[in-house]
């Protein structure tokens, strides 16, 4: 297992809901990532927190809320989705967020929007 | 041109055969390469860096081509568990952001 976990593993939810999902990791790093991963495309990365600051946010929606209140836990906030936002959210981690770092995935939630 | 791009696929190679991969990128400032693994609904997973000297690891061997741009994965000796989809990742100088590519799926039959 990688030490990045990841709940819930799978998330329904309607239009209207509000959900959240969590991630956590377990390896001292001091750089998370939120990716989202649609069937036959590329990774997307949406959001990459250092040190619990957010240092890109590569032009995601305000639907999709993050939130790192320390540099073990981030939070995507989700509110009013779309049913084109059903993918797969990945988070991961990485030593520190200069790209030489490698990255280490959690298992990712599957979200589906109805 | 997209900025990293990777044939999909599937490579279907019988146990036994070398099959090789490669990603082109757009930003000739790129500086780290990688290529991942990810198997059927689970996460990515680091297989090997990339240096400009290239990078052996036991049946895997990378490669990066500066002057034209890509990586390449060589895999010899496929086995049936290496069946996956591989990952290539860029990152641009200075930059914190990867760009990964849409990956190449790679199916490994007896």
């Amino acid at each position: 297992e990688t030490g990045v976990t990841q709940t819930p593993r799978h998330l329904v939810m309607g239009m209207t809901n509000k959900k959240s999902l969590k991630c956590e990791q377990h390896l001292g790093h001091n750089a998370m990532y939120w990716y989202k991963q649609s069937a036959k495309k590329p990774l997307e990365l949406m959001f990459v927190y250092s040190l619990e600051e957010r240092v890109e946010n590569n032009s995601v929606p305000s639907r999709f809320s993050p939130e790192c209140p320390n540099s073990s836990h981030l939070f995507l906030h989700l509110h009013t989705l779309q049913p084109e936002d059903s993918a797969l959210y990945l988070c991961a981690s990485s030593q520190d967020h200069g790209g030489h770092n490698e990255q280490f995935f959690g298992p990712g939630t599957r979200l589906t929007v109805l | 041109r997209k900025e990293v791009e990777q044939d999909p696929g599937p490579f279907n190679v019988p146990e036994g055969a070398t099959v090789a991969f490669n990603c082109t990128y757009s930003n000739s400032a790129s500086q780290s390469f990688f290529w991942y693994r990810q198997d059927c609904r689970k996460e990515p997973k680091l297989l090997m860096s990339v240096y400009s000297s290239g990078n052996e690891d036991g049946r895997f061997t990378a490669q990066l081509n500066r002057a034209s741009q890509y990586i390449s994965l060589l895999i010899r000796d496929s086995k049936l568990s290496d069946s996956a989809t591989y990952l290539c990742v860029v990152n641009p100088g200075g930059s914190y952001i990867p760009t990964f590519g849409r990956g190449t799926s790679l199916i490994v039959h007896p």
